[in-house]
């Protein structure tokens, strides 16, 4: 079964501190990974987008590792601000010929929150 | 420019009741999906149109609907409401809307059901 696990559920953390989120998942075949952030109330906004040949791909302070052998990626987060206080989604695309966005398996994601 | 936008941004029906939600693609897309996100869940697929055709449908009755206009511009229609369709409604727009394009979203329309 197509599947994308996220962990923790959630997770607070102390300003300016680091923090690793995690994502297996079971997607075959593999496309592409990519790690959203969604604010609360707000629609999920792109962060990165990891094909199989990329291990790893930062945007900021947000840095995405991709190990296809394990099927497992990890989005790391430097210094955190306040304004990381949000949802992290993992989604993983299972088509590598185009296909549908049907073919997008999204985890249910982490709770980030960054307590002053 | 203007990135994906919804209409309206809250909505409160009650049961039996139908609804229509708004979507404008980010200008140049040609491809609409739409999403049911409850809190608390990651998104869940409800239908892509690309090119005013249907290219993809998720696992929801057929209480929902949807077009894509001669614009691009997209309506899910949702029939009989119930309890259970109270959730966040996302749209996002692509180029081409394969699977291997990267996605825009809105920020969706909160649909409370009564």
């Amino acid at each position: 079964k197509n599947q994308v696990e996220q962990s923790p559920q959630s997770l607070i953390i102390l300003e300016g501190k680091n923090c690793t989120l995690q994502c297996n998942y079971t997607v075959s075949p593999f496309s592409n990974l990519r790690w959203y952030k969604q604010d609360t109330g707000r629609g999920p906004v792109s962060l990165t987008i990891m094909t199989f040949s990329e291990n790893t791909k930062s945007n900021g302070r947000y840095t995405a590792t991709l190990d296809a052998d394990t099927k497992q990626s990890s989005l790391h987060i430097t210094a955190s601000q306040l304004s990381d206080s949000a949802s992290y989604i993992c989604v993983v695309s299972r088509s590598p010929y185009g296909g549908s966005q049907g073919n997008l398996i999204f985890g249910k994601g982490t709770k980030l929150s960054v307590k002053p | 420019d203007a990135g994906v936008t919804q209409s309206p941004t809250h909505l409160i029906k009650t049961r039996g009741q139908h609804v229509t939600l708004r979507c404008s693609p980010i200008s140049g897309h040609k491809s609409v999906s739409w999403y049911q996100q409850v809190l608390g869940q990651g998104p869940q697929f409800i239908f892509q149109y690309y090119e005013k055709e249907e290219r993809g449908r998720g696992n929801f009755p057929d209480r929902f609907s949807a077009r894509q206009f001669p614009n691009y511009s997209s309506e899910l229609n949702v029939n009989a409401l119930l309890l259970g369709d109270s959730a966040l409604y996302l749209c996002a727009s692509s180029l081409t809307g394969t699977s291997n394009q990267p996605q825009h979203f809105g920020d969706g329309t909160r649909l409370s059901i009564l």
